[in-house]
């Protein structure tokens, strides 16, 4: 059930773009995109409630293929500060109501060098 | 401020010596949880309360026990904590269960040695 994010890695020069990808196996409810610094709390980027959806964040959006079951998150024009663990977080449709969780991916390592 | 506090940010201990971590939200949010993040492992869930005197096992109940008795408040108690639960934890919590945003605590790194 655990979503699959690709890269696992990335290197960037400063100013340039990234994509990372989270897929998964089960139709998902919502997805929701964290930055982590090592060793700090995740960061909230966004959350995408339904499918076609498309948010941005400064230089950093998302979107959400609810028929692929999948969501990626652009980051444009990188800075040093892009740097950090990005991760994916993701509900799936339950009959039962209420004992939703989010299930977190492994995360994307993004290094933005000078 | 909106914000979630967890008490002690840093924490060294012997194995077996029974520990208590503190876990406060202000923002009157229903859903707590509880995690554990190892190198490689990702965030993995410990402990989920959906209200109060509501709770349930994550993931990785294992060792751990926790309690809801005020909403705002959700203690994670280790008994007897061993060295494979040297890790870092974070609480965070949110308004609902579903499609909301989790408002992470800062987090306690742990060592059991």
């Amino acid at each position: 059930q655990q979503p699959v994010q690709s890269p696992q890695a990335v290197i960037l020069r400063e100013g340039e773009d990234a994509v990372i990808n989270c897929s998964s196996s089960k139709a998902l409810y919502s997805v929701h995109w964290y930055r982590q610094k090592h060793g700090e709390a995740p960061v909230f980027l966004m959350i995408l409630l339904k499918g076609g959806e498309q948010k941005g964040h400064e230089k950093i959006s998302a979107s959400f293929n609810e028929k692929k079951q999948q969501s990626s998150l652009y980051l444009t024009a990188s800075q040093l500060s892009y740097s950090g663990t990005y991760f994916c977080g993701t509900e799936y449709y339950r009959r039962a109501g209420n004992n939703r969780k989010l299930i977190w991916g492994l995360g994307t390592s993004l290094a933005v060098n000078p | 401020e909106a914000q979630v506090t967890q008490n002690p940010r840093y924490l060294i201990t012997v194995t077996g010596k029974k520990l208590t971590v503190t876990c406060s939200q202000n923002m009157n949010h229903e859903y707590m949880s509880w995690y554990r993040q190892d190198p490689g492992l990702g965030l993995r869930q410990i402990y989920y309360s959906m209200n109060v005197e509501v709770t349930d096992k994550g993931d990785v109940p294992e060792g751990y026990k926790v309690s809801r008795k005020e909403k705002r408040n959700f203690p994670l108690i280790l008994e007897s904590p061993s060295p494979n639960q040297t890790s870092l934890y974070f609480c965070a919590s949110s308004l609902s269960v579903s499609r909301a945003k989790p408002y992470f605590g800062p987090g306690t790194r742990l060592t059991v040695t």
